[in-house]
């Protein structure tokens, strides 16, 4: 099946510092991709949607300029946490689909921030 | 907002059925039904999707009613790596300008020796 690496798996970074996440879609081209983050017991949150070559949709409460995302490919999107704080700590994930129907997730990524 | 409600927790014995009831009343007619698991510090799994026929895969079964007001997802013979959260969302599963997919809090399963 399709697969969708994502990395870091983990990163512990210092405040004030940013991070970015690479979302990688390895056998197939994904036209639009998403980005969520996930707090401990809770479900996943969604922050923006990605399409190639244009600029990202923010959910409503998620700030642009913190969270810059770029999907420059069809296989590639970055998301960086700009200027990180202990409060942006969490585990974000991003997901990638396809030309059909269906939605692949990546791994994860746990962002501590000290 | 979530379309979609399930319970918050259930248990099943390893070797049984695990039947995981999902509703979506408000789901529109080229709305899918899809579902997800997730296992702790994991990313969502894909496991099935329907539109208003019953699916079967490998993973599950998956039986919409009528009405598609609600589903079931059905693990045929639960084990111990089945242990995770479940979510039943509702997209319109193919390439639109408003394909979101949001999570509700799915249904934490518990797969008991």
């Amino acid at each position: 099946g399709a697969v969708v690496s994502q990395h870091p798996s983990w990163v512990i970074c210092k405040s004030g510092t940013s991070v970015k996440i690479e979302c990688r879609s390895l056998d197939f081209q994904a036209t639009t991709m998403f980005w969520y983050r996930q707090f401990p017991k809770q479900s996943l949150m969604l922050m923006a949607t990605s399409n190639e070559g244009s600029k990202a949709t923010y959910e409503q409460g998620v700030e642009k300029d913190k969270f810059l995302i770029n999907h420059a490919s069809l296989t590639l999107s970055t998301l960086t946490v700009t200027s990180a704080h202990p409060e942006d700590s969490s585990f974000y994930i991003c997901s990638a689909r396809d030309l059909g129907e269906k939605l692949f997730f990546g791994s994860g990524t746990q962002l501590s921030v000290l | 907002d979530a379309k979609t409600t399930q319970p918050t927790s259930m248990d099943c014995a390893e070797g049984r059925a695990a039947n995981l009831p999902c509703n979506h009343s408000t789901i529109s007619g080229n709305e899918y039904v899809y579902w997800y698991r997730q296992i702790h510090s994991q990313g969502p799994q894909y496991i099935i999707h329907g539109l208003k026929n019953n699916e079967t895969n490998e993973m599950a079964s998956l039986i919409i009613t009528e009405d598609r007001k609600s589903s079931t997802l059905i693990l045929p013979h639960a084990t111990l790596r089945d242990t995770a959260v479940y979510y039943c969302i509702v997209r319109v599963g193919q390439k639109t300008s408003y394909d979101k997919v949001i999570f509700g809090p799915g249904t934490s399963l518990s797969v008991i020796p």
